[in-house]
């Protein structure tokens, strides 16, 4: 266990919905950074926030968006779904913004009918 | 641009054979690399990260600057190990972005 906890596990949802994915992490981790699995394009680096900021973007849509609350529990939100998000989303955390390890969630399998 | 290579997506070795995991990546800055596994489609786990000079599960990898790699290696593989491995380069813009291979699939056959 990681400690880095994710809900839900699955989500099954049809075209043009908007879902909401959740990351708690590790205790003390104050950075989140959320990853998209998919078959075609891999593992891609979505975003970073660290203590409640925005650090870093990657290779994010406009249709999707995140944050960092107080309590450091980070949510993703994605909207006007299309087949293409099909995927499985991790949210990872660390310490810092600096070169600790990132330790990854159990992911949310996203399905879009 | 920073890119990481790992340009076998199947890897299928028998029970006690060696197992070498190549990757190769690109990156003007001072790397730092890591290899994560990832059994049966659950979370990525860190394996080794270069800067620690470490053994985990048998596995090593040593950063070789001049050919620009960190290859993962065992001596002889288990059929534990089959999973995906995930070679990943930090991105050090200050960010702790971390830049994935494509990932190879380790099959070790009984």
């Amino acid at each position: 266990d990681s400690g880095v906890t994710q809900t839900p596990k699955h989500l099954i949802t049809a075209t043009g919905q908007r879902v909401t994915l959740r990351c708690s992490p590790r205790s003390g981790d104050l950075s989140v950074y959320w990853y998209q699995q998919s078959l075609d394009q891999g593992l891609q680096f979505l975003i970073h926030y660290y203590n409640g900021e925005e650090r870093a973007k990657g290779n994010i849509l406009e249709r999707f968006s995140a944050q960092q609350f107080p309590d450091l529990h980070s949510e993703l939100n994605l909207s006007s779904l299309e087949l293409g998000d099909s995927a499985l989303y991790f949210c990872a955390s660390s310490v810092g913004m600096g070169n600790q390890p990132q330790h990854f969630g159990d992911g949310t399998r996203l399905s879009i009918l | 641009a920073q890119r990481v290579t790992q340009p076998e997506k199947l890897l299928s070795v028998f029970k006690g054979a060696p197992v070498e995991l190549k990757c190769n990546y690109s990156y003007s800055g001072s790397p730092e690399l890591f290899w994560y596994v990832q059994y049966s489609r659950q979370r990525l786990q860190l394996l080794l990260r270069h800067i620690s000079r470490e053994s985990i599960k048998g596995f090593t990898a040593d950063l070789n600057k001049g050919e620009t790699s960190f290859h993962l290696k065992k001596p002889f593989a288990q059929e534990e190990d089959s999973a995906m491995y995930y070679c990943a380069l930090r991105f050090s813009g200050g960010y702790n972005k971390l830049i994935f291979g494509a990932g190879t699939r380790l099959a070790v056959h009984p």
